[in-house]
């Protein structure tokens, strides 16, 4: 298994700024993906990420809108940026096992 | 990636077996059946996973009949902390491992006392 936490739990952050996630998991991967979960709504896949290349983004996600870094195999942040109240929504990192992923906690992100 | 269809919501009482059931018509040859199980404020946790017929841990079993268009975790006599959220997801492994990365809209299970 793999642990993972992530910073900051939660936010409450303007419109029009940014705030960046951060992942880390206690042990090496490959790949780790970043979720959105809208209040009330299931998990919808940004992004996945493997070190040393650029992230892969799902349809109606951009990487201007959500940068993504993987500087090394334990760790990786997501910045959304320019933010509006329509990006109020927990974010949550993931990495793969042998038949399932393990999630962080989430961040809950607030923008007002 | 096949879509699945659950249940948005279920009731149950106090130490009673739930079964829930997802509809998958289009799994390929090559998918696997995952379920997860979140409570609020953290993120899913695996919970089993299947290809055909019965699987069975220390928390549920998983059902999966011949032609794999459905599916039904089984959880065994249901206490108030089994409240949550259950996602049922299907596809195959990607060239480094990762199983399933879509998920539906999930089963609400409320387990009352």
């Amino acid at each position: 298994s793999a642990v993972i936490s992530q910073k900051p739990s939660r936010d409450i952050c303007q419109r029009g700024t940014s705030l960046t996630i951060q992942c880390q998991v206690d042990s090496q991967v490959t790949m780790m993906f970043w979720y959105r979960q809208q209040p009330g709504q299931s998990l919808t896949l940004i992004a996945t990420a493997n070190q040393g290349s650029e992230a892969t983004y799902e349809s109606g996600f951009v990487i201007d809108k959500f940068p993504i870094s993987r500087p090394n195999l334990t760790f990786s942040t997501l910045t959304v940026s320019n933010l509006s109240p329509e990006d109020s929504s927990i974010y949550l990192c993931s990495v793969e096992g042998v038949y399932e992923q393990y999630f962080g906690p989430g961040t809950r992100l607030t923008v007002t | 990636l096949a879509k699945t269809t659950q249940p948005i919501s279920m009731d149950s009482y106090e130490g009673q077996e739930v079964n829930i059931t997802c509809s998958h018509n289009n799994i390929a040859t090559n998918d696997y059946i995952t379920w997860y199980q979140q409570f609020p404020s953290q993120g899913p946790r695996f919970i089993i996973q299947g290809y055909k017929t019965k699987v069975t841990n220390e928390v549920a079993s998983l059902f999966i009949p011949a032609d794999r268009k459905s599916s039904t975790l089984s959880l065994p006599r249901v206490s108030l902390s089994d409240t949550a959220v259950y996602y049922c997801l299907v596809g195959a492994p990607s060239g480094a491992g990762s199983y399933q990365l879509t998920f539906g809209k999930g089963t609400k299970l409320s387990v009352i006392p």
